[in-house]
């Protein structure tokens, strides 16, 4: 089975911040995503990435980049953390080689923006 | 981007009744997917539907991939309370040549179990 692996499952950090999410699989899938999740508005789809040092725009990139530096890792970074962004963060992976089933997400990180 | 209307939006039930909800798109997908999403973890996949008419079984879990590729439905039977929590539909276009759109989610189902 695919390990997607999120690296803290809590965070708390203040405002301005630059903050970290970092995301790693072990089962060499090419396409991975970030998503963030609030109540009411579903999974919503900040960047994704097909290859290494490739990156997508999602729908919401806004105050968020990402880095793809290796196959296996993919970082969500905050340049300068705000309160709005406070929120569950969910890295997802996917392998057409699979057949296209659908993603692999991880446990999920828990942001606070204080 | 687009989003699936998944409803409802939240179900309030008694420990041992039935669960259905359900998933439409304006547009048509040749795979659809559903998830769980359990209380401070990440989404599981529950059943993939890959042939419009298809209905697949997983325990008491019971999926159709709606005629027109437009919709899928998701039963639960007799439920317990291990079944609390956020229930996700997904559909998918899968190419021939090997390529794919990616995920369009539904909203969520929130499932809430009073025993």
């Amino acid at each position: 089975d695919v390990k997607v692996t999120q690296s803290s499952r809590y965070l708390v950090k203040r405002t301005g911040e630059k903050v970290f999410l970092e995301c790693v699989q072990d089962m060499d899938h090419e396409n991975m995503f970030w998503y963030r999740q609030d109540p009411g508005l579903g999974l919503r789809l900040i960047y994704f990435s097909y290859d290494v040092k490739m990156k997508e725009k999602g729908d919401i990139p806004e105050g968020y980049s990402v880095s793809r530096e290796k196959k296996e890792r993919f970082s969500l970074i905050l340049e300068s953390a705000s309160t709005n962004q406070t929120s569950m963060y969910l890295c997802a992976t996917d392998s057409l080689r699979t057949g296209g089933s659908g993603y692999t997400f991880g446990s999920g990180t828990r942001l606070t923006v204080v | 981007g687009q989003q699936l209307n998944q409803s409802p939006q939240s179900m309030f039930i008694q420990e041992g009744e039935d669960v259905s909800m359900n998933c439409t798109s304006s547009s048509i997908f040749n795979t659809w997917l559903w998830y769980k999403q359990d209380p401070g973890e990440g989404p599981v996949l529950l059943i993939a539907l890959y042939k419009a008419g298809e209905l697949t079984s997983n325990g008491r879990l019971t999926a159709q991939f709606g005629i027109t590729r437009k919709d899928s439905f998701l039963n639960i039977s007799a439920s317990i309370p291990s079944d609390v929590g956020i229930y996700f539909c997904a559909g998918r276009v899968l190419y021939s040549g090997g390529g794919a759109d990616g995920l369009t989610f539904g909203k969520g189902t929130h499932l809430i179990i009073q025993p």
